[in-house]
């Protein structure tokens, strides 16, 4: 079984100052895990993704996430927020193959000018 | 960008209509969803199918229902819409390969209101 926690389904960032959204995962496999953005009224995009090597990986946009597999961690930054960041973020975890992809509830992130 | 397109974007219709909503992508992938979105939800999944003649029902239970006749292509419909069906549905797609990582590729949705 597989499960997603973000915590904070609003946050609220000055423009300019650093982006972070938290999320936790937990899987019975070693797990692949995604970012991905809504714009409103859009589908999703994927913002990043971790498969295997690098922990730290760089998406669009300037975002990066860490994993981090002693805290099922797989927190979303960015070191300057844009008023154009201001949408939805929805992190994700699968198994890969034929498994399903779980994802969190998703985090609305308001960018304050 | 994804190759996966939905029709129509926005539908209003009445209480009793039928619905079909499109879906389709080019990238000639085997896997295909169907995801259910209300504000402030997580994704709810509805239906999957891993190929042509492949349908399953996801972990939220629906009225709808959906069919794969071709590769391509993955419509949803409802037989008798109801203002509880009001709600964004998002089709999305992936490779089939066993080496898959699960990455999803998304339409831009389509929003459905039953008055």
């Amino acid at each position: 079984a597989q499960s997603v926690t973000q915590l904070g389904s609003h946050v609220s960032v000055s423009e300019g100052a650093l982006v972070l959204l938290r999320c936790n995962y937990s899987s019975s496999v070693p797990p692949y895990l995604f970012w991905y953005v809504q714009y409103p009224n859009q589908g999703l995009q994927l913002l990043l993704k971790y498969t295997t090597g690098a922990t730290l990986v760089k998406g669009i946009n300037g975002f990066e996430a860490e994993f981090k597999k002693s805290e099922t961690s797989f927190h979303l930054t960015k070191p300057s927020a844009h008023m154009s960041d201001a949408a939805e973020y929805f992190c994700a975890v699968s198994s890969g193959g034929y498994q399903k992809v779980t994802f969190g509830i998703g985090t609305k992130l308001q960018v304050i000018p | 960008e994804a190759d996966i397109y939905q029709t129509p974007r926005y539908l209003v219709i009445g209480t009793g209509k039928k619905i079909t909503l499109e879906c389709s992508q080019t990238m000639g992938h085997d896997k295909m969803y169907w995801y259910q979105q209300d504000p402030g939800m997580e994704l709810h999944l509805i239906h999957y199918s891993y190929g042509v003649n492949s349908t399953e029902k996801g972990d939220l239970s629906s009225e709808s229902t959906v069919s794969r006749i071709r590769t391509e292509h993955f419509p949803l419909t409802l037989e008798s819409a109801r203002p509880s069906h009001t709600s964004q549905y998002l089709c999305a797609s992936t490779e089939g390969a066993n080496s898959n990582t699960g990455e999803l590729f998304f339409g831009e949705g389509s929003r459905l209101t039953v008055l």
